[in-house]
């Protein structure tokens, strides 16, 4: 089944504590990308990658670090997170032809 | 990359006929029209995409005028289960190796 997975769906952490967020995907896809979404602000894209190596900034990327290192994953770096960083994150892949997938959250909490 | 402009939210009652309408003023000749579907705490979900004139597939239809500069998301007869906030996005066919905005959506709530 195609999907895109991501891990942890929740965590609770606090400031200062360095946590990494996964994103895999299994549909060859050359493309990926972070969002986070607050209440009233809908989507907004923190990284995107276009290919292995090939990473990024999005509209809202500082506090933030990814990786692509390797095709089927996008790895979301916060080296020391702060309560702003408190939000609801997708990872997302596509390819050229194709719209994107969405994976199905990470609910992050930094206290 | 194109800006898009849509209602903050529509109401609606089952089985009526919901038009969505997107602005995209400054589309550029290669941007494709995409919407998407969220529920709550769920990830965006594809629902059509088109280029120019119609598109139809099993769940929605997309008009777009001959100028581009809007698109219009038509969903038929709907249901409670279409609540959920409607996104338009402007940009490459695949937009998720480029930088995507994807703006605030509209909110459709459908009512019994």
């Amino acid at each position: 089944e195609a999907q895109v997975t991501q891990n942890p769906r929740y965590l609770i952490t606090v400031t200062g504590k360095k946590l990494t967020v996964t994103c895999s995907q299994n549909m060859n896809h050359e493309y990926m990308s972070w969002y986070r979404q607050d209440p009233g602000l809908g989507l907004r894209q923190i990284y995107y990658s276009m290919n292995v190596e090939v990473t990024d900034k999005g509209d809202v990327p500082e506090g933030y670090k990814v990786s692509r290192k390797e095709k089927r994953n996008f790895p979301l770096i916060l080296e020391s997170p702060s309560p702003n960083q408190t939000s609801l994150y997708f990872c997302a892949s596509s390819s050229r032809q194709e719209t994107q997938y969405f994976g199905p959250g990470t609910r992050l909490l930094v206290l | 990359l194109a800006k898009t402009t849509q209602p903050i939210s529509m109401d609606s009652y089952e089985g009526q006929e919901v038009n969505i309408t997107c602005s995209h003023n400054n589309i550029a000749t290669n941007d494709y029209i995409t919407w998407y579907q969220q529920f709550p705490s769920q990830g965006p979900r594809f629902i059509i995409q088109g280029y120019k004139t119609k598109v139809t597939n099993e769940v929605a239809s997309l008009f777009i005028p001959a100028d581009r500069k809007s698109s219009t998301l038509s969903l038929p007869r709907v249901s409670l289960s279409d609540t959920a906030v409607y996104y338009c996005l402007v940009g490459d066919r695949g937009t998720g190796g480029f930088k995507t905005i994807f703006g605030a959506g509209t909110r459709l709530f459908v009512k019994a």
